[in-house]
């Protein structure tokens, strides 16, 4: 069935290091992936998105890479800062309306 | 602040009570969704509608009930629920449904005794 895997469920690092969290998606016929940012007791918030006609997007520290033989994409973000901390949930759309989201990764980053 | 408001924020019930969630958007969408959120689980998508018309129902139980009355509000309609249906329930609204991006609504912190 659809499913989205996301890894790793936590990740730590230092402030100023990169952080790379993964998904893989199950459905070939997806074609939006968008990348979803929620801080402790906030609502989700969309932070960048890719196309399945674009294999790589970037918007200042933040980037996102396709692979859509291997059905995988990843979020890098660099330089990261403290207010970075939050967590993290990819998605990839099935059809017109249906997002399948990831587990989330709760990224921490060390001051 | 992103155009998308709930009510109440929080709410207990018992499994006996009949209660209703609202949603509001004033972004000129024409999609609304409802999502669970629990605890170490994804975000699950419940109920899509589209120009008012469900078109996505997600094999969610008939004790919930959502409605859509116009392209502005949404309703999710809840009677005996059960315990484990306590989780964060989220709205979100977007342009066109599904390729655009989902703006959220705070959320309803629904607690179920």
């Amino acid at each position: 069935g659809e499913n989205v895997e996301q890894h790793p469920s936590t990740l730590s690092v230092q402030e100023g290091d990169s952080a790379v969290i993964k998904c893989t998606y199950s459905d070939s016929a997806s074609n939006y992936f968008p990348w979803y940012k929620q801080e402790l007791g906030k609502r989700p918030q969309l932070i960048i998105d890719i196309r399945s006609n674009v294999g790589e997007k970037k918007d200042q520290r933040i980037a996102v890479t396709l692979n859509k033989t291997a059905k995988h994409f990843s979020l890098h973000i660099t330089e990261t800062q403290p207010e970075d901390s939050a967590v993290y949930f990819c998605a990839a759309i099935r059809g017109s309306y249906k997002l399948i989201f990831g587990s989330g990764t709760r990224l921490l980053v060390r001051p | 602040e992103t155009g998308v408001t709930q009510t109440p924020r929080h709410l207990v019930m018992g499994m006996t009570n009949k209660k209703s969630l609202k949603c509001e958007q004033h972004l000129g969408h024409n999609a609304m969704y409802w999502y669970k959120q629990s605890a170490k689980k994804p975000l699950e998508l419940m109920f899509v509608y589209s120009l008012e018309e469900r078109v996505e129902n997600n094999s969610v139980p008939s004790r919930f009930s959502p409605e859509c009355p116009n392209s502005s509000h949404l309703f999710l309609h809840l009677h005996t629920l059960q315990p484990e249906d306590s989780a964060l329930y989220l709205c979100a609204s977007s342009g066109v449904a599904g390729f655009n991006e989902q703006f959220f609504g705070p959320g309803t912190r629904l607690t179920v005794l």
